[in-house]
């Protein structure tokens, strides 16, 4: 069965940039990997995708020009970067697989990671 | 970016039927299919439906969904604790070219 696997939680400084990964372990990276935050007591924001297979990427309108996601095939990795960090990035972000045979649903979740931004 | 229109909260007792509504729109559910996702506390979300009314394996047949038009429902028969969760409706939005999630809806057990 295959499992997300996402890096650890990470403390920011207001401005600065933050990377998240997200390891395909057990199997592939499917038909795309989203990132979806959670801010504290929020509910559910899709920030964007890659399809791995070929790179191509859609971003949220809010997160255009402030987040890049890319993926790894070599690595069955995917990373979301997230730029000129405020306090209100501070969030629980997940990355969710989408599989061929469904892919507008996310079946597989990673356990998320705790990004704070504080000065 | 817009999200689906859920009720902040729901609500019954044991063996009760609770049902969430969605509330979209013509260029998301109204156009593509609706998947919803169950939240333990502190959890990563589940997704417990796909397409408009399938359930993953492991997911029991007393939930179920369904769609119509704009809208959609998720219903939960047969209410257990184990419930006691926040649910979200989610679609691809074809005129922000995003993918779009519902406000979210918390259902107690009492």
């Amino acid at each position: 069965q295959v499992q997300l696997v996402q890096s650890g939680a990470d403390v920011k400084k207001p401005g600065s940039s933050v990377k998240v990964s997200c390891q395909a372990s057990g199997g592939t990276l499917g038909y795309a990997i989203s990132w979806v935050r959670q801010a504290p007591g929020q509910g559910l924001e899709w920030m964007g995708r890659v399809i791995p297979i070929h790179g191509l990427t859609d971003y949220a309108q809010k997160f255009q020009g402030r987040v890049s996601i890319t993926a790894a095939k070599t690595t069955s990795t995917v990373y979301m970067e997230l730029n000129s960090l405020t306090s209100e990035d501070t969030a629980v972000y997940y990355c969710a697989r989408a599989s061929v045979s469904y892919p507008d649903a996310f079946d597989i979740w990673g356990h998320g990671t705790t990004v704070i931004v504080s000065s | 970016q817009s999200a689906l229109t859920q009720p902040p909260s729901a609500s019954g007792t044991p063996g009760q039927r609770v049902t969430i509504s969605c509330s979209g729109s013509s260029t998301n559910i109204g156009t593509n299919t609706v998947n919803w996702y169950q939240q333990l506390p502190g959890t990563a979300p589940k997704l417990l439906i796909y397409i408009n009314n399938e359930r993953p394996s492991g997911v029991p047949d007393r939930v179920s969904g369904s769609k119509s038009g704009t809208s959609a429902s998720l219903a939960i028969s047969g209410l257990q604790s184990e419930d006691e969760a926040d649910y979200y409706c989610a679609a691809w939005d074809d005129s922000l070219n995003a993918y779009v999630f519902g406000t979210g809806t918390k259902v107690t057990v009492l």
